[in-house]
């Protein structure tokens, strides 16, 4: 199993373009998340999903969109990118919460994103 | 809100030198602890999950422990492949926001040979 896997692994963009990070995960996850990690301010929630075609906002979504339209996939986008969201980006899964045991989160190794 | 906490921001031993790590945390309702390592430049790697307080859970050279107020991870003769950053977080019980994890900002461990 590759487990989670994110592309690209390095995108640098200028103020105002848009991107789309993809994120793919072949454990059969139902819950599946977008992180971003910044210096000092340790992991943030951007968005997450419970389903396939569901999705809902965690702690620092603005800026952000997001897509769940196939259960292994969940696609992040950014319409207008800006500097303050210069940040390395993380995508997880893990199990429904309803499994007792496997609250735990799987994790990507990550996109670099540098908006100039 | 939730909080965590971890002590301290970086630790430097020497191979062979045992020391803990500490996470304190506040949550309304603690649904399970969790352990993750980080090396630079990659994603992080689920270590452990605690799940009450006096549960205990073991790997290698590493030793979670959990208390109502905070974990410990124990590091027994750490090794130079041991050096990364520790990310501690906390999943609460509660309502519509038992997906979410509230991670600490990570202790930084180097352990020179």
């Amino acid at each position: 199993n590759a487990g989670v896997t994110q592309t690209p692994k390095f995108r640098v963009l200028k103020t105002g373009q848009s991107m789309t990070l993809l994120c793919a995960q072949d454990m059969n996850h139902e819950y599946m998340y977008w992180y971003r990690q910044d210096p000092g301010m340790g992991l943030r929630l951007i968005h997450y999903s419970v389903g396939e075609g569901t999705t809902a906002k965690g702690e620092v979504p603005d800026g952000y969109n997001v897509s769940r339209l196939k259960k292994q996939n969940f696609l992040l986008g950014l319409e207008s990118a800006a500097p303050s969201q210069t940040s390395v980006y993380f995508c997880a899964s893990s199990y429904s919460t309803r499994d007792r045991g496997k609250y735990e989160q799987y994790f990507g190794p990550g996109t670099r994103l540098t908006v100039t | 809100e939730d909080q965590v906490t971890q002590s301290p921001e970086a630790l430097r031993l020497q191979e062979g030198e045992s020391s803990s790590l500490n996470c304190s945390y506040t949550v309304s309702g603690l649904r399970g602890l969790f352990w993750y390592r980080q090396d630079p430049g990659k994603g992080p790697e689920f270590l452990f999950t605690l799940y009450s307080a006096g549960e205990e859970k073991e790997k290698e050279r590493l030793k979670a422990t959990l208390t109502k107020k905070e974990s410990f991870l124990h590091i027994t003769a750490p090794k130079p492949e041991d050096s990364a950053t520790y990310l501690c977080a906390v999943q609460a019980r509660s309502g519509g926001s038992n997906y979410k994890l509230t991670f600490g900002k990570g202790t930084l461990l180097t352990v020179n040979p």
